[in-house]
């Protein structure tokens, strides 16, 4: 069963600060990793989908890591905002979604 | 772009009812719709996968008879939580599958708050 980690649960940092989300994953077969957003007490806002074959997408602010070998998958977030702050949730694609706890983010102006 | 209609936002029933929540594809066609649960501060539990016109496939654990799950159009996927308790209040969440030929992307609902007193 696949089972997946994100380090840390919670992340506070000061404006302009670069974040790092961690992910981990149990069964490196995978199809692909999601990375989403949520806000609180609202659905899910996908921000990068990576596919297996690939090691890293980017979009904007946010860079993306996927190192299936060692099951671990980095979110990276330039610069800051508070705008930002969410919880992002991590998610592997091994013909279900399995997800991550999250790690909530909170950034101070 | 797609977009996965949850309906409805907010609901409360008192215990022992039931209640249904609907998703909907709003610009294309899902064979496949997933239902999730989401207890506060934890992350999303796959309950059922849904196929239209099958039946629906649940997660060990997933009391089926008492979460039903129709999906009797490729727009439409409905969950009803029949007999609510309590317990059962929690945050529910759809996602519906586009085959595509360029590949498969998965599009969340906004989800729905079910609050049983």
């Amino acid at each position: 069963k696949q089972e997946v980690t994100q380090i840390p649960a919670a992340l506070s940092v000061p404006e302009g600060e670069n974040l790092v989300l961690n992910c981990s994953f149990t069964d490196s077969a995978i199809y692909n990793l999601q990375w989403f957003r949520q806000d609180p007490g609202k659905g899910l806002t996908s921000l990068l989908l990576i596919q297996s074959s690939q090691r890293e997408q980017t979009s904007g602010r946010l860079n993306a890591s996927l190192d299936k070998s060692s099951g671990r998958s980095t979110l990276y977030i330039a610069a800051s905002q508070p705008g930002d702050s969410a919880t992002y949730l991590c998610a592997v694609d091994d013909y279900k979604l399995s997800f991550g706890a999250g790690t909530t983010v909170t950034v101070r102006a | 772009g797609a977009v996965v209609s949850q309906h409805p936002s907010w609901v409360i029933c008192k215990s022992g009812t039931s209640v249904k929540i609907e998703c909907r594809s709003l610009d294309f066609q899902a064979t496949t719709m997933f239902w999730y649960r989401q207890f506060p501060k934890q992350s999303l539990m796959l309950m059922a996968t849904s196929n239209e016109g099958s039946k629906a496939t649940y997660e060990q654990g997933v009391e089926k008879d008492k979460f039903l799950i129709n999906h009797a159009s490729l727009t439409l996927s409905t969950l009803t939580v029949t007999s609510a308790h309590p317990e059962d209040s929690s945050f529910y969440i759809c996602s519906a599958l586009s085959r595509q030929d360029s590949g498969n992307t998965i599009y969340f609902g906004e989800g729905s708050w079910l609050t049983v007193v």
